[in-house]
């Protein structure tokens, strides 16, 4: 059973570019939620989706923007990229109706560098 | 605004002692706390969790300890083992599954 998939693992952007960055769900799961990890940080909530709408959002700008498709798969796009979005990006999966720890899966995260 | 912090960093111990990982919180609505474990290059995995009406959870050689009146929890690991080094993580969720996450801490189990 795979768990959560995320590509690419690792990319490089000049500032100023966009990104779009990938998540597939754990299979069952229909909520996925973006993190945003800096060095020595925490991973700090950018939003959330649930039957392709955004559900919750955090303390993110509006050139984070997201999408979630029909089969639960979300995307994370970032326009306008400056040097502070260099970060991992974590995605995690969870069924809409479990809170806490259940199902609550994060993937590998993708490594963003803007240059 | 930090609503979970780590205040330490980085902790060291030998193999075979306790490893006490601290946390604390400023929302006194939270009723759900959980511990997650990082290694580089993973994802976080999730380790234990408590719920705000207990003050003590038990898995194995993990316990997670709450006060709630001090809104401080902390995860104690005994014995240590070197597989468990890594990063830890403690979170706690809003009533929309958002998760506040600390910092982090970074455990070095010394063989």
């Amino acid at each position: 059973d795979a768990g959560v998939t995320q590509s690419p693992t690792h990319l490089i952007k000049t500032r100023g570019q966009q990104v779009t960055l990938r998540c597939s769900p754990k299979s069952g799961h229909d909520t996925v939620s973006w993190y945003q990890q800096a060095l020595g940080q925490g991973p700090q909530f950018i939003f959330q989706y649930y039957e392709e709408e955004e559900r919750q959002r955090g303390n993110f700008p509006d050139r984070f923007s997201g999408h979630q498709f029909p089969n639960y798969s979300s995307e994370l796009n970032v326009n306008a990229l400056l040097l502070g979005d260099s970060a991992l990006y974590l995605c995690a999966s969870s069924l809409s109706r479990d809170r806490g720890n259940y199902g609550y899966t994060f993937g590998s995260g993708t490594r963003l560098t803007v240059v | 605004d930090q609503q979970v912090k780590q205040n330490s960093p980085s902790l060291s111990v030998q193999e075979g002692r306790i490893s006490i990982l601290n946390c604390d919180y400023t929302n006194s609505m939270f009723d759900y706390f959980l511990w997650y474990k990082k290694y580089p290059a993973e994802g976080p995995t999730f380790l234990i969790s408590i719920s705000s009406i207990k003050d003590k959870n038990e898995d194995g050689r993990f316990t997670v300890f709450l006060n709630k009146s001090a809104k401080h929890l902390s995860l104690h690991i005994v014995p240590s083992q070197p597989g468990d080094s890594a990063v830890y993580f403690c979170a706690a969720p809003n009533t929309g599954n958002q998760f506040y996450f600390g910092t982090g801490t970074s455990l070095t189990v010394i063989p």
